[in-house]
């Protein structure tokens, strides 16, 4: 299984600043005959399911706020939010979905500071 | 707008059985691939299975925790996804929630349920 990996664990952040989360996978989830990376990023309100925010490592879903961008390609990936809002506090999981089964990184947490 | 809506979850002895539902509306659901995923305490998110259309087969593939124990099956005519859970443990405690299935990526989970709680425990 490929697993992914995530850190920080959690962190805290002004309202305003810049968010960093990053996640690696123990293989790469770059598919060379699409050129696509197979890495979703969700998040993860108390007492709410999952919710898409990227796929294919930088595409945001329809609906999600431009302050939420995903870059990296191969085994280094990375979530920014780059003002972070009240309404950002959650736990933000990525996932890869190219090798089977898909699997998720262990969350971070994002408080505000 | 996509509605998934699962039921049947509640307290199991080990070794125990349990059958889940997801009712499916705002797509095409006999169209759609599902899958489900659960959230386990202290282990995060976990697939668990997934089925295809019928039209494309309507194979299903699990994940090998629960291979040989679990069984999805859906009723297009109901708009309906099941997991059959037997042989239940203890590590099989936690959220489960239905998910539909990105058609352009067949293992990224673009829509969730709320989730239904399965507690196994003597």
């Amino acid at each position: 299984d490929i697993v992914m990996t995530q850190s920080p664990d959690s962190l805290a952040v002004s309202l305003g600043e810049r968010a960093t989360i990053n996640c690696k996978s123990s293989q790469t989830v770059l598919y060379s005959s699409n050129n696509r990376n197979y890495l979703a990023w969700f998040q993860q309100k108390p007492g709410q399911p999952p919710k898409l925010l990227i796929y294919w490592a930088s595409t945001r879903e329809s609906g999600v706020p431009d302050r939420f961008s995903g870059s990296g390609s191969g085994t280094d990936f990375t979530l920014t939010i780059s003002s972070l809002q009240a309404e950002d506090v959650a736990v933000y999981y990525c996932q890869q979905y190219l090798g089977s089964p898909p699997t998720f990184g262990q969350g971070t947490k994002v408080e505000i500071k | 707008e996509v509605q998934l809506v699962e039921s049947g979850g509640g307290l199991v002895k080990p070794g125990g059985s349990l059958r889940l539902s997801c009712a499916a509306s705002g797509f095409t659901f006999s169209n759609a691939w599902m899958s489900w995923v659960r959230q386990v305490p202290g282990k995060g998110l976990e697939w668990v299975g997934r089925i295809k259309s019928k039209t494309d087969g309507g194979a299903t593939d699990y994940a090998a925790p629960v291979k040989g124990r679990f069984t999805i099956s859906r009723d297009d005519s109901k708009n309906t996804l099941y997991l059959q859970m037997n042989s239940l443990k203890n590590e099989d405690t936690g959220v489960y929630y239905c998910t539909t299935v990105q058609p352009t990526a067949t293992q990224l989970f673009d829509h969730w349920g709320q989730g239904t709680l399965v507690t196994v425990s003597s």
